[in-house]
């Protein structure tokens, strides 16, 4: 079948620096992409999505890229934050519209 | 805006006993609710896609009469998990989606069975 997946399990990033997470995906119709953040304990949240006819979207301190040749994309988290330390999940919404989430990336920020 | 619910926040219960979860959109009206399980450490599973007024769609290998859903208004879906066991405990999440494109998570119900 069709899976979402991250390349890293873990991520360890000093208070400060850029983050780079990222994720590859399988179906070559998906169209349209969600990064989400969970904290510990609490449900997703939405963080920033993209769909297929772009290769990059950019919110507050963060930036998704997406290489639809490869299908693979990216989150960059900018000077990231104590408060960024959480697992952030890819997913894939296509069809019906229900999501289908890659396996996580924990993402600790060392002070 | 866009806020979801869910209660209990946890639960826990004994072998046998059936556990009902609730999940309301708070301010806005959604046609389609989902429910997720996660496992520690693990990505959210999709269960069963839960549609207002008509039967839920339950994702392969998820066993429609032990996890029962019920969408009966645009504010509200409930989930019972019905003669729990152990291995049934999980921490189940619930989203809602809008109109548009939104889709938005509750808080999650950690249930624990003993």
């Amino acid at each position: 079948g069709e899976s979402v997946g991250l390349h890293l399990p873990t991520l360890s990033v000093q208070e400060g620096d850029n983050s780079i997470i990222n994720c590859a995906y399988s179906n070559s119709a998906s169209d349209y992409f969600i990064w989400y953040k969970q904290e510990s304990g609490k449900g997703p949240q939405f963080i920033i999505d993209i769909r297929s006819n772009m290769d990059k979207r950019q919110g507050q301190r963060v930036t998704v890229l997406l290489n639809k040749t490869v299908k693979h994309l990216s989150l960059q988290i900018a000077a990231t934050q104590p408060g960024d330390s959480a697992v952030y999940f890819c997913a894939d919404r296509a069809g019906a519209g229900k999501s289908t989430f890659g396996d996580g990336t924990t993402l600790t920020v060392k002070p | 805006g866009a806020v979801v619910s869910q209660h209990p926040s946890w639960v826990i219960c004994k072998s046998g006993t059936s556990v009902k979860i609730e999940c309301r959109s708070l301010d806005f009206q959604a046609t389609t609710m989902f429910w997720y399980r996660q496992f520690p450490k693990k990505s959210l599973m999709l269960m069963a896609t839960s549609n207002e007024g008509s039967k839920a769609t339950y994702e392969q290998g998820v066993e429609k009469d032990k996890f029962l859903i019920n969408h009966a208004s645009l504010t509200l879906s409930t989930l019972t998990v019905t003669s729990a066991h152990p291995e049934d405990s999980s921490f189940y999440i619930c989203s809602a989606k809008d109109g548009g494109h939104g889709e938005f998570f509750g808080p999650g119900t950690r249930l624990t069975v003993l």
